[in-house]
C-alpha cells in the first residue's frame, strides 16, 4: 500500500485565494482525520470522520474552512478565503478500528507527508 | 479535560548520550498512551505503545512505561544516534473512538555527532 497521499505538497497562495488541499486515506481505513501543525500551537486536530461522516468538526477554526469526504477514497479540505494566518503544515491521517481487541492491534493513525501550506 | 505534557524541547545530545523525554498526563479514566515520532519533512509515525498500567512499550531501543500512580510515560533510549533526530509526541487515546487521540506539544531532539 502507497501509504496516505496528500497534494500538493507545497502551496504557496496570496491572501484571499481559495485553496484546496486533497488527501486519499489507505485502503480500507475507516477513519480520516486532517490536523494542523504550526510552531505557536503545535498539532491540532481539525476534523475527523468515520465512513465518510464527519463526526467532530470543533476544532476547524472558523467558517472560512471545510471538509468533505465524498467517498472512502478521498477527503479534502478547503480554506476559502485564505488568511497569512493560515500558513501551515496540513496533516491527513488515516486509521481502522477493525480488529481492537485482538492481539496485535494497536489502533495506529498512519500519517501523510503533509501539505506546506504558505499563504502570503 | 484530558490532556498530555511533555517537556519543552529542543533537546540536544551527543550521540551515544541517554535520552529522556518527560510526558504526563491528566486523564478520567485509564488511556492508552503513545510516543509517536517525526521525522523531518514527514508525517508522523507510531514509535510505541502501552495500553494498561506497568506496560512497557518498546521499539528502535526506545522505551516508556506505564505509570499509573505518576501519570506518566517518559520515553527513554540508552544510546541516541544521530539518526534518532526528530520531534517526539506523547499522545493519549480511550478506546473505542479513534478520535479521542490527543497529542502533546511535541519535543524536538537533536543529535549531533
Amino acid at each position: 500500500d502507497a501509504g496516505v497521499i496528500q497534494s500538493p505538497r507545497h502551496e504557496v497562495t496570496e491572501m484571499g485565494q481559495e485553496v484546496t488541499l486533497r488527501c486519499k486515506p489507505i485502503s480500507g481505513h475507516d477513519y480520516l482525520f486532517w490536523y494542523r501543525q504550526t510552531m505557536m500551537r503545535g498539532l491540532e486536530l481539525l476534523i475527523y470522520f468515520n465512513n465518510n461522516v464527519p463526526i467532530d468538526d470543533s476544532g476547524m477554526p472558523e467558517d472560512r474552512f471545510s471538509a468533505k469526504m465524498p467517498n472512502a477514497s478521498f477527503s479534502t479540505l478547503k480554506i476559502q478565503p485564505s488568511e497569512p494566518r493560515d500558513s501551515a503544515v496540513y496533516f491527513c491521517a488515516s486509521s481502522s478500528i477493525l480488529g481492537e481487541g485482538r492481539i496485535g492491534y494497536d489502533g495506529r493513525l498512519f500519517f501523510g507527508s503533509g501539505t506546506q501550506l504558505s499563504v502570503l | 479535560g484530558n490532556s498530555v505534557t511533555q517537556m519543552e524541547g529542543p533537546v540536544t545530545l551527543s550521540e551515544e548520550a541517554f535520552l529522556t523525554i518527560n510526558c504526563t498526563y491528566t486523564a478520567t479514566g485509564y488511556p492508552s498512551l503513545f510516543w509517536y515520532v517525526q521525522y523531518p519533512g514527514e508525517g508522523l509515525q507510531l514509535l510505541l505503545k502501552a495500553t494498561k498500567a506497568d506496560d512497557k512499550g518498546s521499539n528502535k531501543g526506545f522505551e516508556a512505561t506505564y505509570r499509573k500512580e505518576t501519570t506518566s510515560f517518559h520515553l527513554e533510549k540508552g544510546s541516541v544516534q544521530v539518526s534518532d533526530s526528530a520531534v517526539y509526541f506523547c499522545a493519549l487515546r480511550f478506546g473505542g473512538s479513534q478520535g479521542n487521540l490527543i497529542f502533546g506539544k511535541g519535543t524536538k531532539l537533536s543529535v549531533k555527532p
